[in-house]
Parts: C-alpha cells; sequence; structure tokens
C-alpha cells in the first residue's frame, strides 16, 4: 500500500547516544516533515522539507538534524541523545497545500 | 506563532449521543484540516475545508469551516465506539506559509458501549 514509512518502530537509547530515524514515501510528494507528539504538547514540527534539496527549521529543531536524501527519503537524526528527547515521532509527506498530510505509524524513542 | 485552540480537551460519552468539538484561531487560515488518531498510530486525515462557510459531510460526521476561516467545528451525530480517538485540526497557510500546517493539541474523544 502506498504510504510513509517510518523505521524503527521502537528504540530505547542510552542518554548521549546517537541515531538516525528514517522516513520514506511513495506517493511522490514535495514536501516533508517531522514531528514530535508528546502528552499535552500536541504535535510539534522539528524540521521540514518543502522539496527536495531544501530543509528549514520547525518549532523544536534544537538537538536534531535532518537529511533530504532524495524526494523519497527524509531522515532524522539525534546526535546526543537526551532523556528530554524521549517521545513519538512521526514523519508526514504531501504533495501541496492545501491537500492534507499522510503520516507515518511513528517511532517511540526513549532515551535513558 | 498562529495557535489553535481545540475544545474540550476530553471528551467522554454514551454510544448514540451527538457531540461537536471546537477548534479557534485569531488568525486566518487558507485552509483548514481535521484528522482523527487511535493509539498506536498516526493521524489519518479526515478533510479539508477551503472556503470559509463551507460544510461537508462525512457520513455521520459533518464539519464547518468558520465564515472568516478563523474557525471550525466538527459534529458527530449518533457517536459509536468506533469513533474513539484524538481529533486534531490543523490550519493551513496563516502568516504566508503554505508549507507547514499548525497543529491544534486536541479533543481526545471516547465512546463508551
Amino acid at each position: 500500500n502506498a504510504g510513509v514509512t517510518q523505521t524503527p518502530k521502537f528504540q530505547v537509547l542510552k542518554t548521549g547516544q546517537s541515531m538516525t530515524l528514517q522516513c520514506a514515501q511513495d506517493m511522490n510528494h514535495n514536501s516533508m516533515y517531522w514531528y514530535r507528539q508528546d502528552p499535552g504538547m500536541g504535535l510539534r514540527l522539528i524540521y521540514y522539507s518543502a522539496s527536495e534539496g531544501t530543509t528549514d527549521k520547525g518549532e523544536v529543531p534544537n538537538g536534531y538534524n535532518v537529511s533530504r536524501l532524495n524526494k523519497r527519503e527524509f531522515s532524522l537524526r539525534l546526535e546526543s541523545a537526551a532523556p528530554s528527547q524521549t517521545s513519538v515521532y512521526f514523519c508526514a509527506s504531501r504533495e501541496d497545500a492545501p491537500y492534507g498530510y499522510t503520516f507515518g505509524s511513528g517511532t517511540r524513542l526513549t532515551v535513558v | 506563532t498562529q495557535l489553535l485552540e481545540q475544545s474540550p480537551q476530553f471528551l467522554s460519552i454514551q454510544e448514540g449521543e451527538n457531540l461537536t468539538v471546537y477548534c479557534n484561531s485569531s488568525s486566518v487560515f487558507s485552509s483548514l484540516q481535521w484528522y482523527r488518531q487511535e493509539p498506536g498510530e498516526g493521524p489519518v486525515l479526515l478533510v479539508t475545508v477551503v472556503t470559509g462557510g463551507e460544510v461537508k459531510k462525512l457520513k455521520r460526521l459533518t464539519f464547518q469551516f468558520g465564515d472568516a476561516r478563523k474557525d471550525s467545528s466538527l459534529h458527530i451525530t449518533a457517536a459509536q465506539p468506533g469513533d474513539t480517538g484524538l481529533y486534531l485540526c490543523a490550519g493551513d497557510g496563516s502568516g504566508g506559509s503554505n508549507y507547514k500546517l499548525t497543529f491544534g493539541k486536541g479533543t481526545l474523544l471516547t465512546v463508551n458501549p
């Protein structure tokens, strides 16, 4: 089925470790996004890529980096994980406004 | 920062009841979307409204975009347990950005059998 695929689904990291969250979409969408979702805070935008070759900071970019590898793939990297980065991370994509986002099923990250 | 306020934050009702949830802002949006999120999954798009005053129906769900394009409502008729989930509204295009949505914090709906 067409959609957004995120890997891994679950991850436990120790403080200071690094990791990359992978995201790929097969709908030929231009824009891709990384959000984190925390209880009481809603969905907060970390980084986005309006088109292949561009990336921009969102609301909460500190501690993260991104790479738009090609039109299909948009990865999120935590260089030195902190407990405050424990969250559920969602990747999303869309063709253009006003079309809606298609979300992946999320990565549940715990930093201990 | 454009804010979308959703109310109520939590809603627990019995099967068969009607309900309305609200999404309000002081900003004007070019379009507004509603999503439903079930536990352990990502949000899924329900509807996009574009024109001020627009009303869209999706089976037992009715969505309305305010005339001034600053607010929206979602009305569910005869709620069923399958309607349980987190309902999120998201606005597009406020402040000149058409690339990213602004999300509300959601209304968590529980429909009891």
